[in-house]
């Protein structure tokens, strides 16, 4: 079955850039979309179609797509933006989401 | 506005049966597939499987198959995720998520998502 790999963990400090990965087979042919998931709070889409923004999320999200790895960045990192993070693709019948980052604002 | 809104928080027994529960507003729910995603304490999000309400068309992950039944009611707009024998393993918040379109497709993701229902089963 197609897998997504992310690192467990990210750290940041607050105004620098977070970079957060997310890796699978051939996944540069397929969309990454990115979840963000705050503690007992249901997901929120951030990035869909690898660089795309739904209403309401902020610029300073941003992603890209490319070989076997998907990238979602967030700009000038803010408090808030302490989070889960999950990419998701789909494979053949399936969507898939990727293992999740924990993003720490330091 | 688009709005999913599940069952509320559920307390059973190993061996004991379930079903929650996906009630969806603010648009054609018969034309856009939901999805049920697990999530279990500590853990990541987990893909189980999609229904299409409109023909009650149902894709199952692998490793859900045969555990659990997915299923959707398209004259009450309500879609539903059961058990017919609980694990204590199954104890977890379960999400629905609605499709972007009506399509199965590599350009679609989750925009709306339910509130999410907590299963605890013991053993």
């Amino acid at each position: 079955s197609y897998e997504l790999t992310q690192p467990p963990s990210v750290s940041v400090s607050p105004g620098q850039t977070a970079s957060i990965t997310c890796s699978g087979d051939k996944l540069g042919d397929k969309y990454a979309s990115w979840y963000q998931q705050k503690p007992g709070r249901s997901p929120v889409l951030v990035i869909y179609q690898d660089t795309k923004r739904p209403s309401g999320i902020p610029e300073r999200f941003s992603g890209s797509n490319s070989g076997n790895t998907a990238t979602l960045t967030i700009s000038g990192t803010q408090a808030m933006d302490e989070a889960d993070y999950y990419c998701q693709a789909w494979d053949r019948t399936y969507y898939v989401f990727g293992t999740g980052t924990q993003v720490t604002v330091l | 506005e688009v709005q999913l809104v599940q069952s509320g928080a559920e307390v059973k027994k190993s061996g004991e049966s379930l079903k929650i529960s996906c009630e969806g507003s603010g648009y054609s729910f018969a034309t856009y597939w939901i999805a049920w995603v697990r999530q279990m304490p500590g853990r990541g999000l987990e893909w189980m499987g999609i229904v299409y309400p409109g023909d009650s068309h149902t894709i199952y992950r692998p490793s859900f198959q045969g555990h659990v039944t997915i299923s959707a009611d398209k004259s009450i707009s309500t879609a539903y995720l059961q058990w017919g024998t609980l694990k204590a393993s199954d104890t977890a918040m379960y999400y629905c998520a609605r499709l972007s379109s009506g399509s199965l497709a590599d350009t679609e993701y989750f925009l709306h998502w339910g509130q999410g229902t907590l299963v605890t089963v013991s053993s």
